[in-house]
């Protein structure tokens, strides 16, 4: 779909593994982050979102953890399924800035071996 | 509740020729934001509309433009279509604040030709 990248990285994982996606996030001053997810021809698709006073929040199935030392984005799916297969982004936004302005990086794309 | 709805879903125009793109929020959101989703550039951000007033606004030419409505409904503009005008624009409303999630439409897949 047009939401890929030329070049975008490539995750294969078998049906049933554990899924982990990373993402560097840039600005030092956000202070909160989303990861989307979004299949070919729809739009992103919000799965989970953490504050910068977190540094691990879990979901049905994911899990994201942040590392503001790093600037470090990780997603973690558990039991990896077909409908996982995706494009996955991380977006951060910067409270302070007064409006609402994600800064989506470049994607994952996840591909789940039956 | 229904979801952010964008219309219409497809579009084809011809270079030179202008667009209006639609986006209608989740009920209670105030917040609108517009985003062009290329290939080559990913998810890149348009501008920002909370209450009828624009707070932020993307590197984009002045050919993009936009506006929202007190019910929170917004449009988006392009003048002068260009080729590479051609792209995915998403549309994506919040509650109120920056650390509120945002949710997407399902886009407006524009081709110039």
């Amino acid at each position: 779909g047009e939401s890929v990248g030329l070049h975008l990285p490539t995750l294969s994982v078998q049906e049933g593994d554990n899924s982990i996606i990373n993402c560097a996030y840039s600005n030092s001053a956000s202070d909160y982050f989303i990861w989307y997810k979004q299949e070919s021809g729809k739009g992103p698709q919000f799965i989970i979102d953490i504050r910068s006073n977190m540094d691990k929040r879990q979901g049905q199935r994911v899990t994201v953890l942040l590392n503001k030392t790093v600037k470090h984005l990780s997603l973690q799916i558990a039991a990896t399924q077909p409908g996982d297969s995706a494009v996955y982004f991380c977006a951060e936004n910067f409270s302070g800035a007064g409006s609402y302005q994600l800064t989506f990086g470049k994607g994952t794309k996840l591909s789940v071996i039956p | 509740k229904a979801g952010v709805t964008q219309t219409p879903r497809y579009l084809i125009k011809t270079r030179g020729q202008q667009v209006t793109l639609s986006c209608s929020p989740i009920s209670g959101h105030r917040s609108v934001s517009w985003y062009q989703q290329t290939p080559g550039q990913g998810l890149q951000f348009l501008f920002e509309y909370f209450s009828e007033t624009q707070r932020n606004k993307g590197n984009f030419p002045g050919r993009f433009s936009g506006r929202q409505f007190s019910n929170s409904r917004s449009e988006m503009n392009v003048s002068t279509l260009e080729l590479g005008d051609s792209a995915l624009y998403l549309c994506a409303s919040s509650f109120v604040t920056g650390q509120n999630e945002a949710f997407f439409g399902q886009g407006t897949r524009l081709t110039v030709v």
